[in-house]
């Protein structure tokens, strides 16, 4: 399969501050993929984002797909984005997603 | 996208005993897989629900103790057979829909199974 490694593991930050979330992977993929996972349990799709990048509000995703990691920007934090963001990632014709082990993200008011 | 429901939402059961979980998409969809989160763990595939024949399961997962169902493209269950302690868990359904690409995977809320 496909190794994914996340970084950091834990991560604190003051409302307000920005981060940067990393996911290496082992494999070329034709798919990546980030959610958080919030204190419910729930994983909300974030990005779709096999190349190139997106935003979405405080939210932004770079994948350098030649280069095997992606990362994911958080500005401006906020309480609510507290919780575990993965990344996944699925190479082509195998129709499965392999999962980093996450990083814990936890924003202090 | 495509909107997921999963019953029960938590259950707590003996060991010994056997829970299944259902998972109801409002589509039809291409895949369903199902998933396990152990407590502050990744999450760990355990088949690709397959519709109308048997699922494909991975490493370390067999269909004695995990068998599932797909009877149509909407629907799937996932048992969990004589239960342990260890197989106190999250478990998610996910799909990916119909319609090509993007192949994007999207999660129900998952079941929060306890098991003393």
């Amino acid at each position: 399969g496909i190794q994914v490694e996340q970084s950091p593991p834990d991560l604190i930050l003051q409302e307000g501050a920005n981060s940067t979330l990393r996911c290496n992977f082992s494999d070329s993929v034709n798919n990546l993929q980030w959610f958080h996972q919030n204190p419910w349990g729930q994983l909300i799709n974030l990005f779709y984002i096999p190349s190139g990048t997106k935003q979405n509000g405080r939210l932004s995703a770079t994948t350098v797909a030649t280069e095997r990691y992606s990362l994911l920007y958080i500005s401006s934090s906020q309480t609510t984005d507290s919780g575990v963001y993965f990344c996944a990632v699925e190479k082509y014709n195998f129709n499965k997603f392999y999962f980093g082990s996450g990083t814990k993200l936890n924003v202090k008011p | 996208s495509a909107v997921i429901s999963q019953k029960p939402s938590r259950d707590i059961c003996q060991r010994g005993t056997s829970l299944t979980i259902q998972c109801q998409v409002d589509s039809q969809v291409t895949m369903m897989f199902w998933y396990r989160q152990q407590p502050g763990q990744s999450l760990t595939l355990i088949a690709t629900a397959n519709q109308g024949s048997e699922a494909t399961y991975e490493s370390g997962f067999v269909i004695d103790k995990f068998p599932i169902s797909r009877p149509n493209l909407t629907f799937s269950t996932l048992t969990v057979s004589n239960m342990s302690p260890e197989d106190s868990s999250i478990y998610l359904c996910s799909v990916v829909p119909s319609g090509g690409l993007p192949y994007e995977q999207y999660f129900g809320p998952g079941t929060r199974l306890t098991v003393t």
